[in-house]
């Protein structure tokens, strides 16, 4: 089983959606998580971290569900510039992040 | 600005030839990551740094090096034992060193290297 897996997508929505990712973890003992945005052919960017409680930023939200291993992520009202690949990231105690491949999400007018 | 910054953007190489690429950050930051990217793959960590003259393997180390002398620098050089070495580099920095909780990484530009 992969370490992070996410739908590679694209999904296709049109602006002023609201879309969901999910992404899933293997191990158990991960104990920090991630999204970031990654633009074709950029560098990634850290978007937001994901915390126990949940977190929202702007249009952004981010849950943690540690029971069933997955976090989520949620844009609401999508804007053309959110078009992206979105990556999911995790980290295990005493080691580096583990990459998801990432999710494409295409906004269209 | 604070940011870090990756030299060239863009690189060619013949098969065979070692290559350095560049990698600063005024950041202030302890720990420096270097990864690999594939058309369609995740970011895979080649090398990473939490202090000065230390480093650690990461998940593909084969056929690279790094050295750290200095804070603000991280080197990362292609051999040519390096056996697909045409990828896109980024190099990553953090305040934290690696495994702390919450370590986010912040990434240079990248360098798109293509061997011919």
């Amino acid at each position: 089983r992969k370490e992070v897996e996410q739908d590679p997508g694209p999904f296709n929505v049109p602006e002023g959606a609201t879309v969901a990712f999910n992404c899933t973890y293997s191990n158990s003992a991960s104990q920090s998580f991630f999204w970031y945005r990654q633009d074709c052919r950029k560098e990634p960017k850290l978007l937001m971290s994901v915390y126990s409680s949940g977190n929202e930023d702007g249009r952004f939200t981010a849950q943690l569900n540690r029971a069933s291993q997955y976090i989520s992520l949620l844009i609401r009202d999508s804007k053309l510039s959110d078009s992206a690949t979105y990556l999911c990231v995790v980290t295990l105690p005493s080691y580096t992040l583990t990459f998801g491949k990432g999710t494409m999400l295409l906004v269209s007018p | 600005d604070g940011g870090i910054t990756q030299s060239p953007k863009y690189l060619f190489r013949k098969e065979g030839q070692n290559v350095t690429l560049s990698c600063e950050q005024n950041l202030n930051h302890d720990a420096m990551y270097w990864y690999r990217q594939d058309p369609g793959q995740g970011l895979r960590l080649i090398y990473y740094s939490q202090i000065v003259n230390d480093f650690q393997k990461g998940d593909i180390a084969e056929g690279y090096s790094v050295s750290r002398e200095k804070k603000e620098s991280f080197p990362l050089t292609v051999t040519s034992a390096q056996k697909n070495p045409t990828a896109f580099y980024l190099c990553a920095s953090s305040i934290k060193g690696a495994g702390a909780l919450y370590n986010e990484q912040f990434f240079g530009p990248g360098t798109r290297l293509t061997v011919l």
